[in-house]
């Protein structure tokens, strides 16, 4: 148990629709990274929430957006789903450049 | 390209025999970590090196970070069925943590 939940576990969409993945982060934590983690790949980074600003994006195209709340807990949008959008979707939080903690991931399928 | 190689990409072997894992990369890093991964489950973080020449030990698991802080192994001393599992290594950069693209380890019982 790392306090960090994620929802949903599981969906399926459709491909063009628009999903949101949300993200709990550990008390006290006030960074958020989130991972998209094709399979049999590594995670790769999508991008990182400090104090609710965007801090750091990876290669990822624009319909990859997110938010960061007061609480610290966030939420991963990606619009117009595409099939390799498939995968599981991690994010994890820290205290900013500590140790970073997983959650057990979204897993997305886009059919 | 890929900031962080790692071989082998997968990797079979008898319960009781012994494994090394790399993890390679033309950067320096000021840090690399070593995870792993079951199915269903986010990475979990095994260890954190930091400085060049580091060894650290973990039960039967032993990493070592390279002198130049490009590149890390990870090895496992008489494997168990236990270990099995996608081991990740993953390099510090500008504050966030870029993962390679992991060993895939089964041991066989």
């Amino acid at each position: 148990e790392t306090g960090v939940t994620q929802s949903p576990t599981h969906l399926i969409k459709t491909r063009g629709q628009q999903v949101t993945l949300r993200c709990s982060s550990q008390s006290g934590h006030n960074t958020v990274s989130w991972y998209q983690q094709a399979l049999g790949q590594g995670p790769q980074f999508i991008f990182q929430y400090y104090r609710e600003e965007e801090n750091g994006r990876g290669n990822f195209p624009p319909r990859f957006s997110g938010l960061q709340f007061p609480n610290y807990s966030s939420e991963l949008n990606v619009n117009a789903l595409e099939l390799d959008d498939s995968a599981l979707y991690l994010c994890a939080s820290s205290l900013f450049g500590d140790t970073i903690y997983f959650g057990e991931g979204s897993w997305l399928t886009v059919v | 390209t890929q900031l962080l190689e790692q071989s082998p990409q997968f990797l079979s072997i008898q319960e009781g025999e012994n494994l090394t894992v790399y993890c390679n990369s033309s950067s320096v890093f000021s840090s690399l970590q070593w995870y792993r991964q079951e199915p269903g489950e986010g990475p979990v973080l095994l260890v954190t090196v930091v400085t060049g020449g580091e060894v650290k030990k973990l039960k039967r698991l032993t990493f070592q970070f390279g002198d130049a802080r490009k590149d890390s192994s990870l090895h496992i001393t008489a494997a168990q069925p236990g270990d099995t599992g996608l081991y990740l290594c993953a390099g510090d950069r500008d504050d966030k943590i870029i993962f390679g693209k992991g060993t895939r380890l089964h041991i066989l019982p």
